[in-house]
């Protein structure tokens, strides 16, 4: 079974404060991505990673940065995280580019 | 601009009934397309998926239709379980995968 997993269930930051959202694979996956949900708003992309060191863009890529510098890690990062990035994140990893995405349990950030 | 549409944002059904989620589609370069469920506090999981050069797949409880022309795909669940109770996400894959808003189920027993 594919497990993908993300270092926080459920996170509280300030304004300004830099936040790290780790998301790990074991799967062997080439291609990792971030997205956000919100109510009515399905998953949007952020992120996502075709191979290790290598990033795109995804829809909503502003305020947020990724690195990958290990083939089963793909990490989020809020530089300064603002009130309107509360939501909740979700990592997924896949082994071809079409291929069906495998999902971690999410990571609820709430930004006061 | 939203390529993949859920218009339904809820659908409740009474057990042992179907349930129908529909979602459509902008874009004709879309070649597969999948449904995701999401129960709360969960990731998505992987329900079904079609490829473009079917119309139909069947998994036990749950089929997918494809109408290309119309560029719309529907889930049908028969029977409909208190269990399937969930967020419903469709996804349409071209170079990568694009996601609708979400349909609420709720099965009512």
């Amino acid at each position: 079974d594919v497990k993908v997993t993300q270092s926080s269930r459920y996170l509280v930051k300030r304004t300004g404060e830099k936040v790290f959202l780790e998301c790990v694979q074991d799967m062997d996956h080439e291609n990792m991505f971030w997205y956000r949900q919100d109510p009515g708003l399905g998953l949007r992309l952020i992120y996502f990673s075709y191979d290790v060191k290598m990033k795109e863009k995804g829809d909503i890529p502003e305020g947020y940065s990724v690195s990958r510098e290990k083939k089963e890690r793909f990490s989020l990062i809020l530089e300064s995280a603002s009130t309107n990035q509360t939501s909740m994140y979700l990592c997924a990893s896949s082994l071809g580019r079409e291929n069906e995405q495998y999902f971690g349990p999410g990571t609820r950030l709430t930004v006061t | 601009d939203q390529q993949v549409k859920q218009n339904s944002p809820s659908l409740s059904v009474q057990e042992g009934r179907i349930s129908i989620l529909n979602c459509d589609y902008t874009n004709s370069m879309f070649d597969y397309f999948l449904w995701y469920k999401k129960y709360p506090a969960e990731g998505p999981t992987f329900l079904i998926s079609i490829s473009s050069i079917k119309d139909k797949n069947e998994d036990g409880r749950f089929t997918v239709f494809l109408n290309k022309s119309a560029k719309h795909l529907s889930l049908h669940i028969v029977p409909s379980q208190p269990g399937d109770s969930a967020v419903y996400f469709c996804a349409a894959s071209g170079s990568r995968l694009t996601f609708g808003e979400g349909t609420q189920l709720t099965v009512n027993p």
